[in-house]
């Protein structure tokens, strides 16, 4: 099962920063948070992820609390092709190897113009 | 650098045949990961493989459904007897070994049983 809790659906305005917040109280030292999209049924793709500091990329940007049981997803500037589902996700790296990525029901994030 | 390649894009088959899919990992990338989308549903995990091992297939069917990752090659996903029930979107990712690694997907195969 998902670890993560997510709102079900938000709405943003064009140009304006979307802000989608994630719930993860039972995160562990070893887990990473990882944050995907999937835009109408295509392949799911790859937005950030992070472990306990805040991160950016050409994307988005990841802010994680201090204890570490709660992120946000922050897109800076929202456009219409970012209409999609929001999948945040818990990851344990367990020594030596990788985990599967287990995918809830997702935020489903409509832009409007 | 390719992404995640998958084949066919669209597989159509009768109740009762075999389909085979097919997923080439990014280059240098050894860990390979199954997901079933059903329509109107989430990403169901079937299966994780590295190299000749299954490492994770808790998310497989117990019947009719097999992977592999050989060596050389693309990992495949095949269905037996397919129903139509098995109708659906299956997607690939893969990532390389180690911490702090992510995953990227391929576009999928949509298998419609008639």
């Amino acid at each position: 099962d998902a670890k993560t809790t997510q709102p079900t659906s938000m709405d943003c305005a064009e140009g304006r920063a979307a802000n989608l917040p994630c719930n993860h109280s039972t995160i562990s030292g070893n887990e990473y948070v990882y944050w995907y999209r999937q835009i109408h049924s295509q392949g799911p793709q790859y937005i950030i992820h992070g472990l306990k500091n805040n991160e950016t990329n050409e994307m988005a940007s990841l802010i994680i609390t201090e204890d570490r049981k709660s992120s946000t997803l922050i897109l800076p500037h929202a456009t219409l092709r970012d209409t999609a589902v929001y999948y945040c996700i818990v990851r344990r790296y367990p020594q030596g190897g990788s985990e599967k990525l287990v995918f809830g029901k997702g935020t489903k994030l409509t832009v409007n113009p | 650098n390719a992404g995640v390649m998958q084949n066919p894009r669209h597989l159509v088959r009768r109740r009762g045949q075999e389909a085979r899919l097919r997923c080439s990992p990014m280059k240098g990338h050894s860990h390979v990961y199954w997901y079933r989308q059903l329509p109107e549903e989430g990403l169901k995990f079937m299966v994780y493989l590295q190299k000749e091992n299954i490492i994770d297939e808790s998310g497989m069917p117990k019947e009719r459904f097999s992977a592999e990752f050989p060596k050389e090659g693309p990992s495949i996903l095949r269905i037996q007897q397919v129903v139509r029930g098995d109708s659906a979107a299956y997607f690939c990712a893969s990532s390389t070994t180690g911490l702090d690694t992510e995953a990227f997907f391929g576009q999928g195969t949509r298998l419609t049983v008639v």
